[in-house]
């Protein structure tokens, strides 16, 4: 089954303390993205990846990190995670830009307290 | 500035109502796609439709359809006779041919009534 998978799909945390959130696709996709869905607020980007080792800051990076080792994953790092990055993220793939439709993962949703 | 707009937080009609959720953009960009994406409670985006900004064309599917007018910059969704299964959050995006990035508006959660 095509797919976009991330995980965990539900983490409560600390500040300070560095977590990864993991995204893989087995569509291969070259575009990869990863949004944070707050109220009121709709989908921001946060990173976005055209392709193996191409990454590129979205509206919202403070805070994040990504890298594109390999073009079916594509991690979230939060080094050091604060209570304002408490929200529902999702990861999401397409084959490349432009017109091509986004497939979503399910979401992961992050407390830091 | 490049952006998406949905006015409406929140709507509630009851079964059976025809009910349109408005998408306003902004875009320097001649060449352009909008999306329309939903959001069950499961949390999964899920794609509905695309539209290319050279088509125009009104699209029906079932009991969804969608008014593509750039004379305006908008988008717009309607749901014929709704049901309570539609009652979802739905999203309008923006996305370019000359650009990686993807400008999602705020979303409309929508309640149907029994």
């Amino acid at each position: 089954e095509a797919q976009v998978t991330q995980n965990p799909r539900y983490l409560i945390t600390v500040t300070g303390k560095k977590l990864t959130v993991t995204c893989s696709q087995n569509m291969n996709h070259e575009y990869m993205s990863w949004y944070r869905q707050d109220p009121g607020l709709g989908l921001r980007q946060i990173y976005y990846s055209m392709n193996v080792e191409v990454t590129d800051k979205g509206d919202v990076p403070e805070g994040y990190k990504v890298s594109r080792k390999e073009k079916r994953n594509f991690p979230l790092i939060l080094e050091s995670p604060s209570p304002n990055q408490t929200s529902l993220y999702f990861c999401a793939s397409s084959f490349r830009y432009g017109a091509n439709v986004l497939t979503f993962g399910a979401g992961s949703r992050l407390t830091v307290l | 500035a490049q952006k998406v707009t949905q006015a409406q937080t929140e709507i509630s009609v009851v079964e059976k109502e025809d009910v349109t959720l408005d998408c306003v953009y902004e875009t320097r960009d001649t060449t352009y796609y909008l999306f329309w994406y939903k959001q069950p409670p499961s949390g999964e985006l899920v794609f509905l439709i695309r539209r290319n900004s050279f088509d125009e064309q009104n699209e029906i599917s079932g009991r969804y359809s969608w008014n593509f007018q750039k004379s305006t910059s908008s988008f717009n969704f309607t749901i014929t006779a709704s049901q309570v299964v539609d009652s979802e959050v739905y999203f309008c995006a923006l996305r370019y041919s000359s650009a990686s990035k993807i400008i999602f508006g705020s979303g409309t959660r929508l309640s149907i009534r029994p």
